[in-house]
């Protein structure tokens, strides 16, 4: 099976642009997570959804925001870029969403590199 | 509030020696538990993980790591490195009654081998 995939895997914007970032999971896979990671702040939580439906968000601005579509491909958008905004992001495909008492193993992707200048 | 701490910002240990990282977490309960790894320019892989059971978990490439309940630890262990373990080192908490996947992840160590 192939892995999760992002794309682009590097980007460069300048400040108050906008950008798209692409997740695909694992084939099957219905539940997608993105993250943050800067050497700053670390990793952190940005959203969570299945079934094309957000059931997380972090505590990131309104600029942030994302969707899932039908196929479980996910995407995130972040609006007014900022310099802060500059990180690796990346994207976790599951085969469930959580809860129950169950587990469910994330895959993560290589990330896709945001530069904001 | 959940949270993971690591207090070891960088280690560095000699190829064939001993390793071992610390993490500790603040939860209510038992949260899931995890160790990811991260090579440069590489996403997280997963070396192991705890939910519940023997507290000693055996994980991939040689680690292994021990949930301590008195102390909220997980620690990471690994016998003899090698120099294809240089890399950032993550522990992160899950939660096993709440109806989502979220991680929360520690500030990461960063592992340098010598030779």
């Amino acid at each position: 099976k192939a892995g999760v995939t992002q794309t682009p895997r590097y980007l460069i914007k300048t400040r108050g642009q906008q950008v798209t970032l692409s997740c695909s999971p694992i084939s099957g896979h219905r539940s997608v997570s993105w993250y943050q990671q800067t050497p700053g702040q670390g990793l952190q939580f940005l959203f969570e959804y299945f079934s094309e439906t957000q059931r997380n968000k972090g505590n990131f601005p309104g600029r942030f925001s994302g969707r899932q579509f039908s196929n479980s491909r996910s995407e995130m958008n972040v609006s007014t870029l900022e310099l802060g905004d500059s990180a690796l992001y990346l994207c976790a495909s599951s085969s469930q969403a959580g809860g129950g008492g169950s587990y469910n193993e994330q895959f993560f992707g290589p990330g896709t590199r945001l530069t904001v200048l | 509030a959940q949270s993971v701490t690591q207090p070891d910002i960088h280690i560095t240990v000699s190829e064939g020696a001993s390793l071992e990282l610390r993490c500790n977490y603040s939860y209510g309960a038992t949260p899931y538990l995890f160790w990811y790894v991260q090579s440069p320019g590489q996403g997280l892989q997963l070396l192991l993980k705890y939910f519940s059971g023997d507290t000693l978990v055996q994980g991939i490439k040689g680690f292994e790591a021990e949930f301590k309940r008195s102390q909220s630890s997980f620690n990471l262990r690994k016998p003899s490195v090698h120099w294809s373990d240089a890399a950032e080192y993550f522990c992160a908490v899950g939660t096993p009654n709440g109806a989502t996947n979220k991680l929360i992840f520690g500030t990461g160590t960063l592992l340098a081998v010598q030779p």
